[in-house]
């Protein structure tokens, strides 16, 4: 199973918004609402900001949001901030039971 | 709040097998699986396996043959073995828990670092 597609990169300035898209197939993005987003920091584990394509866990800001589309899901965050600057990742679950990430994108806040 | 904790040589040789250990406090392990995720230097996350509590498990078809989890909830632990290493195994270990349900990793452990040299 081959991992998840993301953009290697995307940048932006304080207050912007983005989008950072993850390519799948019907036997796991587009084939069940299991898609979750991690941010990592250098040296820090990954923090879930978003589960079941479009959900934030509680403490998680509203700034960060959620969808999907066929086989492609996105994140959204909006206004961005200094501290948004990290490596993003997604995550599913997929139809042979195994789970599948994405290779990562960075983010830029310029 | 559920934390865990992976513990385990930071150092193994090639040709010879990765263990380590995950313990879990401040939560139950019951109705969650267990999993294993790496990622080598500079590169993305890499899904290893998972062990629900039942003891059932599923693995990275590309690591199955060399992989296999335990769980041990009498000691709120789970753990990997991960035979015939080679130096393109090393990598942040991450232990993590995963909701039945959602299917996803919510809790995370801080890392351990796995270099394979001799």
């Amino acid at each position: 199973q081959s991992a998840l597609t993301q953009p290697a990169s995307v940048s932006g300035s304080p207050g912007q918004s983005i989008t950072i898209s993850c390519t799948g197939t019907s036997s796991d993005v587009g084939g069940y609402n299991y898609v979750s987003w991690y941010q990592q920091h250098p040296g820090k584990a990954p923090k879930l900001l978003i589960y079941g394509v479009s959900n934030r866990p509680s403490g998680v800001s509203s700034r960060f949001s959620g969808s999907k589309s066929g086989n492609t899901a996105s994140l959204t965050i909006s206004g961005l901030q200094a501290e948004d600057d990290a490596d993003y990742y997604c995550g599913s679950y997929t139809s042979i039971s195994t789970w599948l990430f994405g290779g990562g994108t960075k983010l830029a806040v310029l | 709040q559920v934390q865990l904790q992976e513990s385990g040589p930071g150092l193994v040789k090639p040709s010879e097998t990765l263990s380590l250990t995950c313990t879990v406090s401040g939560g139950s392990m019951r109705t969650y699986y267990w999993g294993w995720i790496r990622q080598p230097p500079g590169k993305g996350l890499e899904w290893i396996g998972c062990i629900y509590y039942s003891g059932s498990t599923d693995y990275n078809p590309s690591l199955k043959s060399r992989v296999a989890t335990s769980l041990d909830m009498s000691r709120n632990q789970f753990s990997l073995r991960l035979n015939s290493v080679t130096a393109a195994d090393t990598a942040v270990y991450y232990c993590a828990r995963a909701t039945w349900g959602d299917y996803v990793f919510d809790y995370w452990g801080q890392g351990t670092l796995v270099t394979v040299s001799s």
